[in-house]
């Protein structure tokens, strides 16, 4: 089964730092790499997504820096908030979206 | 804004009992999907459904699960005979055509004792 490694499994930041989580993906058929938000007791929920034809998006706070090449995608949080703290997915799939292959996750926690 | 909504957000069944797990996807929405997720672990797919079909299953969706489209508006997962290990937070999931992004529900929590 094509995996999605994810690092760390878990991340502490100071309130203001920047947050980067990371990932590394098999299956070079993937087109589409996005990032989920998860809340306890809440679904994952899309913060933000990339395709392979651009190395960087930015929206708002949150940046995904993409390298076809090694295979890896990254997610960076700047200005990290308190309200950030949450588990953090990557995942990749390829053919329009059907089945997403999820990452491991990364339980993010900021403190002030 | 529109959401799926999950009914019920806890089940408690006995090994071997049949559970369905109930799913209102987003109105307009056209691909539909289960996910499932171990406590602590990742997100993994289980099944996709379009136009009244199984599109794609993974190795996990086996004789014992079903999926359906009963009326306009609801999608189900079942479970034929349950097992200790089924026990995991179940999402459904929905988008429009394209590459529209999925959207998830919040998921329902079954336990199997």
């Amino acid at each position: 089964q094509q995996q999605v490694k994810q690092s760390p499994q878990s991340l502490i930041v100071q309130k203001g730092g920047i947050s980067i989580i990371n990932c590394a993906y098999e299956n070079t058929a993937f087109d589409y790499f996005p990032w989920y938000q998860q809340f306890p007791g809440k679904g994952p929920a899309l913060l933000i997504a990339i395709r392979p034809d651009v190395s960087e998006k930015k929206e708002g706070r949150f940046t995904i820096s993409f390298n076809k090449s090694a295979k890896q995608f990254s997610l960076h949080i700047m200005d990290s908030q308190p309200g950030d703290s949450a588990t953090y997915f990557c995942a990749s799939c390829g053919d329009g979206n059907e089945k997403l292959t999820f990452g491991t996750g990364t339980r993010l926690t900021i403190i002030p | 804004e529109p959401e799926v909504t999950q009914t019920p957000s806890h089940q408690v069944t006995q090994m071997g009992q049949e559970v369905i797990l109930r799913c209102v996807p987003i109105s307009n929405h056209l691909y539909f999907y289960w996910y499932r997720q171990i406590l602590g672990q990742k997100v993994e797919f289980l099944v996709s459904f379009y136009n009244n079909e199984i599109s794609e299953k993974s190795e996990i969706f086996d004789d014992q699960f079903s999926v359906e489209r009963p009326d306009g508006s609801n999608f189900t997962l079942k479970i034929r005979s349950t097992k200790l290990e089924d026990s995991a937070m179940y999402f459904c999931a929905s988008r429009d055509g394209g590459y529209s992004p999925l959207h998830f529900g919040n998921g329902t929590r079954l336990t199997v004792t």
